[in-house]
């Protein structure tokens, strides 16, 4: 079993949809959760941290479910330029603050 | 700010010859520091990692090495290229939970 898992997709929206994405880990001793974000034949950025209390950054909005070891990413609103994969990511805060991160998933919006 | 250089950006080198990427991290001290390799079509592999200067963790065996000689550098090195070391090699750095990325480095081995 993989240490984080999510649907390759791609999800293929039109613009102004809602798309959600999933994510399962494995590591029940995990302490820290993100997203992020990677454009084709680029590096991977920071899209936002994700709190036991769920979090919103404008047309995006993460959860996390301790209990059942599984993160959301919703974006309302689909822009052109939110074409991407999304990675989901986990730490566990340990030695080395190492990441383990999903494969991603990738979302196409079209006009 | 802190800024995050690696270089080159590209590169072509042929099976068997030697490898070395430079990472460099600005704005910031002792800061962690990574390296991933990240094949066509697949996810991030952590390679390696530092907390300190001298202090190298490696992930997965290969025929790589890292070293980091000064604080804010951080060098992926390799005596012999394989094939299957092609990939785009990511530098990282954190001081807290989250790790920001370089620009990556492209390597093909033919």
């Amino acid at each position: 079993r993989k240490e984080v898992e999510q649907d390759p997709g791609p999800f293929n929206v039109p613009e102004g949809a809602t798309v959600a994405f999933n994510c399962t880990y494995s590591n029940s001793a995990s302490q820290s959760f993100f997203w992020y974000r990677q454009d084709c034949r680029k590096e991977p950025k920071l899209l936002m941290s994700v709190y036991s209390s769920g979090n919103e950054d404008g047309r995006f909005t993460a959860q996390l479910n301790r209990a059942s070891q599984y993160i959301s990413l919703l974006i309302r609103d689909s822009k052109l330029s939110d074409s991407a994969t999304y990675l989901c990511v986990v730490g566990d805060m340990e030695y080395g603050n190492k990441l383990v991160f999903g494969a991603g998933t990738i979302l196409r919006v079209k006009s | 700010s802190q800024t995050i250089h690696q270089w080159p950006a590209t590169l072509v080198q042929p099976v068997g010859s030697p490898l070395s990427l430079e990472c460099t991290v600005e704005g910031t001290s002792n800061p962690n520091l990574y390296w991933y390799r990240q094949a066509a079509g697949r996810g991030l592999q952590l390679l390696f990692y530092s907390v300190g200067i001298g202090q190298i963790s490696s992930e997965v065996p290969q025929n790589l090495s890292a070293s980091r000689p000064q604080d804010r550098q951080f060098i992926l090195s390799s005596k012999k290229l394989l094939l299957s070391d092609s990939g785009f090699y990511l530098c990282a750095w954190s001081e807290r939970d989250e790790q920001f990325f370089g620009p990556g480095t492209r390597l093909t081995v033919l």
